[in-house]
Protein backbone atom coordinates (compact mmCIF):
# COMPACT_ATOMS: atom_id res chain seq x y z
CA UNK A 1 0.00 0.00 0.00
CA UNK A 2 0.98 3.73 -0.20
CA UNK A 3 2.96 4.84 2.47
CA UNK A 4 5.71 7.28 3.34
CA UNK A 5 9.17 7.08 5.43
CA UNK A 6 10.85 9.91 6.80
CA UNK A 7 14.26 10.52 8.68
CA UNK A 8 13.91 9.75 12.52
CA UNK A 9 14.36 12.61 14.82
CA UNK A 10 15.03 14.59 16.68
CA UNK A 11 17.00 17.21 15.23
CA UNK A 12 18.96 19.62 16.71
CA UNK A 13 20.94 22.55 14.87
CA UNK A 14 22.42 25.92 15.23
CA UNK A 15 20.28 28.87 13.88
CA UNK A 16 21.58 29.92 10.35
CA UNK A 17 22.90 25.71 9.88
CA UNK A 18 21.53 23.97 7.00
CA UNK A 19 18.72 21.86 7.23
CA UNK A 20 17.57 18.62 5.17
CA UNK A 21 14.40 15.94 6.41
CA UNK A 22 14.61 12.97 4.14
CA UNK A 23 11.30 11.33 3.15
CA UNK A 24 10.85 8.62 0.65
CA UNK A 25 7.44 7.58 -0.58
CA UNK A 26 5.65 3.96 -2.02
CA UNK A 27 2.47 4.76 -4.44
CA UNK A 28 0.79 2.95 -6.97
CA UNK A 29 0.03 5.94 -9.65
CA UNK A 30 1.29 9.46 -9.51
CA UNK A 31 0.12 11.18 -5.71
CA UNK A 32 1.15 14.22 -4.84
CA UNK A 33 3.18 15.07 -2.26
CA UNK A 34 3.34 17.39 1.02
CA UNK A 35 4.83 18.59 3.81
CA UNK A 36 3.11 19.99 7.11
CA UNK A 37 4.49 21.38 9.81
CA UNK A 38 3.48 21.60 13.61
CA UNK A 39 4.27 24.00 16.16
CA UNK A 40 4.21 23.63 19.13
CA UNK A 41 0.85 24.36 20.73
CA UNK A 42 -0.98 24.43 17.14
CA UNK A 43 -2.77 22.49 14.54
CA UNK A 44 -0.64 20.86 11.42
CA UNK A 45 -0.58 23.44 8.68
CA UNK A 46 0.70 22.51 4.79
CA UNK A 47 4.21 23.85 4.26
CA UNK A 48 4.31 23.01 0.70
CA UNK A 49 3.19 20.59 -1.95
CA UNK A 50 4.11 19.27 -5.05
CA UNK A 51 1.79 17.47 -7.20
CA UNK A 52 3.89 16.24 -10.66
CA UNK A 53 7.07 14.51 -10.93
CA UNK A 54 10.07 17.78 -10.91
CA UNK A 55 7.65 19.51 -9.89
CA UNK A 56 9.53 22.00 -6.66
CA UNK A 57 7.15 23.33 -4.06
CA UNK A 58 8.11 26.01 -2.06
CA UNK A 59 7.24 28.21 1.13
CA UNK A 60 8.78 30.21 4.12
CA UNK A 61 12.36 29.64 2.42
CA UNK A 62 11.90 25.89 2.21
CA UNK A 63 11.96 23.85 -0.58
CA UNK A 64 11.35 19.92 -1.58
CA UNK A 65 11.20 18.66 -5.40
CA UNK A 66 9.40 15.68 -5.79
CA UNK A 67 11.84 13.12 -7.35
CA UNK A 68 10.04 10.14 -9.32
CA UNK A 69 12.97 8.57 -9.97
CA UNK A 70 14.30 8.51 -6.39
CA UNK A 71 10.65 8.36 -5.00
CA UNK A 72 11.87 10.97 -2.67
CA UNK A 73 10.63 14.90 -1.73
CA UNK A 74 13.29 15.69 0.69
CA UNK A 75 13.05 19.03 2.44
CA UNK A 76 15.42 21.43 2.59
CA UNK A 77 16.34 24.91 3.75
CA UNK A 78 19.57 27.09 3.61
CA UNK A 79 19.19 29.12 6.71
CA UNK A 80 17.27 28.01 9.72
CA UNK A 81 15.90 30.28 12.42
CA UNK A 82 14.50 29.68 16.31
CA UNK A 83 10.93 30.25 14.97
CA UNK A 84 11.36 26.56 12.32
CA UNK A 85 11.32 25.28 15.75
CA UNK A 86 8.53 22.67 14.95
CA UNK A 87 7.56 18.80 14.06
CA UNK A 88 7.39 18.09 10.29
CA UNK A 89 5.38 15.74 8.60
CA UNK A 90 6.12 14.26 5.24
CA UNK A 91 3.00 13.22 3.49
CA UNK A 92 1.13 11.91 0.18
CA UNK A 93 -2.13 11.82 -0.95
CA UNK A 94 -4.26 8.93 -2.26
CA UNK A 95 -7.15 10.90 -3.15
CA UNK A 96 -9.16 11.07 -0.55
CA UNK A 97 -7.19 10.89 2.33
CA UNK A 98 -3.49 11.27 3.07
CA UNK A 99 -0.82 9.19 4.59
CA UNK A 100 2.18 10.77 7.04
CA UNK A 101 5.04 9.96 7.96
CA UNK A 102 5.98 9.83 11.35
CA UNK A 103 7.55 13.33 12.11
CA UNK A 104 10.98 14.74 12.15
CA UNK A 105 11.41 16.98 15.50
CA UNK A 106 13.40 19.96 14.78
CA UNK A 107 15.03 22.46 17.30
CA UNK A 108 16.99 25.42 16.46
CA UNK A 109 19.18 26.86 18.86
CA UNK A 110 20.23 30.65 18.89
CA UNK B 1 -10.90 33.70 9.22
CA UNK B 2 -13.00 31.04 10.71
CA UNK B 3 -11.12 27.48 10.15
CA UNK B 4 -11.44 24.41 11.77
CA UNK B 5 -12.75 23.96 15.08
CA UNK B 6 -13.33 21.25 17.37
CA UNK B 7 -14.32 20.89 20.51
CA UNK B 8 -13.46 19.79 23.02
CA UNK B 9 -10.30 20.36 23.09
CA UNK B 10 -9.34 17.62 26.24
CA UNK B 11 -11.19 14.67 27.14
CA UNK B 12 -10.93 12.62 29.98
CA UNK B 13 -12.78 9.28 30.40
CA UNK B 14 -13.23 6.31 32.06
CA UNK B 15 -12.59 3.34 30.19
CA UNK B 16 -15.89 1.92 29.57
CA UNK B 17 -17.55 5.28 28.74
CA UNK B 18 -18.73 6.62 25.69
CA UNK B 19 -17.64 10.07 24.50
CA UNK B 20 -18.24 12.18 21.52
CA UNK B 21 -16.48 14.71 19.44
CA UNK B 22 -17.57 17.82 17.36
CA UNK B 23 -15.58 19.22 14.41
CA UNK B 24 -17.23 22.55 12.39
CA UNK B 25 -15.23 23.07 8.89
CA UNK B 26 -14.59 25.77 6.98
CA UNK B 27 -18.11 26.38 5.90
CA UNK B 28 -17.33 26.27 2.25
CA UNK B 29 -15.27 22.96 2.61
CA UNK B 30 -17.75 20.21 1.39
CA UNK B 31 -15.11 17.11 2.19
CA UNK B 32 -14.80 16.72 5.86
CA UNK B 33 -12.16 13.73 7.25
CA UNK B 34 -11.19 12.26 10.55
CA UNK B 35 -7.90 11.17 11.72
CA UNK B 36 -6.36 10.23 14.67
CA UNK B 37 -2.77 10.90 16.12
CA UNK B 38 -1.00 8.83 18.85
CA UNK B 39 2.19 10.10 20.52
CA UNK B 40 5.00 10.02 17.79
CA UNK B 41 3.65 9.60 15.46
CA UNK B 42 2.07 11.03 12.20
CA UNK B 43 -1.62 11.45 11.66
CA UNK B 44 -3.81 8.29 10.78
CA UNK B 45 -6.48 8.36 8.46
CA UNK B 46 -10.42 7.14 9.71
CA UNK B 47 -12.75 8.42 7.80
CA UNK B 48 -13.99 11.06 5.26
CA UNK B 49 -17.54 12.46 4.11
CA UNK B 50 -18.49 13.93 1.18
CA UNK B 51 -21.15 16.39 1.91
CA UNK B 52 -23.74 14.42 4.37
CA UNK B 53 -22.36 11.08 2.85
CA UNK B 54 -19.72 8.86 4.79
CA UNK B 55 -17.40 7.56 1.49
CA UNK B 56 -14.78 5.97 3.05
CA UNK B 57 -13.43 3.99 6.44
CA UNK B 58 -10.47 2.81 7.15
CA UNK B 59 -9.84 -0.41 8.69
CA UNK B 60 -8.81 1.40 11.68
CA UNK B 61 -11.90 2.15 12.21
CA UNK B 62 -13.84 0.23 14.35
CA UNK B 63 -17.66 -0.54 15.17
CA UNK B 64 -17.49 1.16 18.39
CA UNK B 65 -16.58 4.05 16.35
CA UNK B 66 -19.43 5.80 14.22
CA UNK B 67 -18.86 8.96 12.42
CA UNK B 68 -21.74 11.48 11.33
CA UNK B 69 -21.97 14.63 9.37
CA UNK B 70 -26.35 14.87 8.88
CA UNK B 71 -26.17 17.62 7.42
CA UNK B 72 -23.19 18.28 5.52
CA UNK B 73 -21.84 20.63 7.94
CA UNK B 74 -21.00 19.61 11.22
CA UNK B 75 -19.61 15.88 12.10
CA UNK B 76 -19.33 14.31 15.47
CA UNK B 77 -16.99 11.20 16.12
CA UNK B 78 -18.61 8.93 18.77
CA UNK B 79 -16.52 6.37 20.73
CA UNK B 80 -18.24 3.74 22.63
CA UNK B 81 -16.80 1.60 25.32
CA UNK B 82 -13.71 3.52 25.25
CA UNK B 83 -10.07 1.45 25.65
CA UNK B 84 -7.33 2.80 26.75
CA UNK B 85 -5.99 2.14 23.58
CA UNK B 86 -8.13 4.93 22.13
CA UNK B 87 -5.92 7.58 24.33
CA UNK B 88 -5.14 9.64 21.20
CA UNK B 89 -5.15 12.90 19.66
CA UNK B 90 -8.09 13.26 16.83
CA UNK B 91 -7.70 15.59 14.42
CA UNK B 92 -10.27 16.86 11.77
CA UNK B 93 -9.61 18.50 8.43
CA UNK B 94 -11.97 20.09 6.06
CA UNK B 95 -10.92 20.98 2.00
CA UNK B 96 -12.75 21.57 -1.23
CA UNK B 97 -13.69 18.97 -3.41
CA UNK B 98 -10.93 17.65 -5.92
CA UNK B 99 -7.79 15.62 -5.66
CA UNK B 100 -4.97 16.84 -3.83
CA UNK B 101 -6.95 19.98 -2.20
CA UNK B 102 -5.49 21.29 0.14
CA UNK B 103 -6.50 19.81 3.81
CA UNK B 104 -6.89 22.54 6.63
CA UNK B 105 -6.48 20.46 10.01
CA UNK B 106 -8.08 22.01 13.37
CA UNK B 107 -6.34 21.72 16.40
CA UNK B 108 -7.51 18.39 17.78
CA UNK B 109 -9.50 16.80 20.70
CA UNK B 110 -7.07 15.13 22.60
CA UNK B 111 -8.56 11.96 24.90
CA UNK B 112 -7.56 10.29 27.46
CA UNK B 113 -8.73 6.92 28.78
CA UNK B 114 -8.01 6.11 32.48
Amino acid sequence: GDSVTQMEGPVTLSEEAFLTINCTYTATGYPSLFWYVQYPGEGLQLLLKATKADDKGSNKGFEATYRKETTSFHLEKGSVQVSDSAVYFCALSASPSIYFGTGTSLTVIP
Amino acid sequence: DTGVSQNPRHKITKRGQNVTFRCDPISEHNRLYWYRQTLGQGPEFLTYFQNEAQLEKSRLLSDRFSAERPKGSFSTLEIQRTEQGDSAMYLCASSLEGGGSKQYFGPGTRLTVT
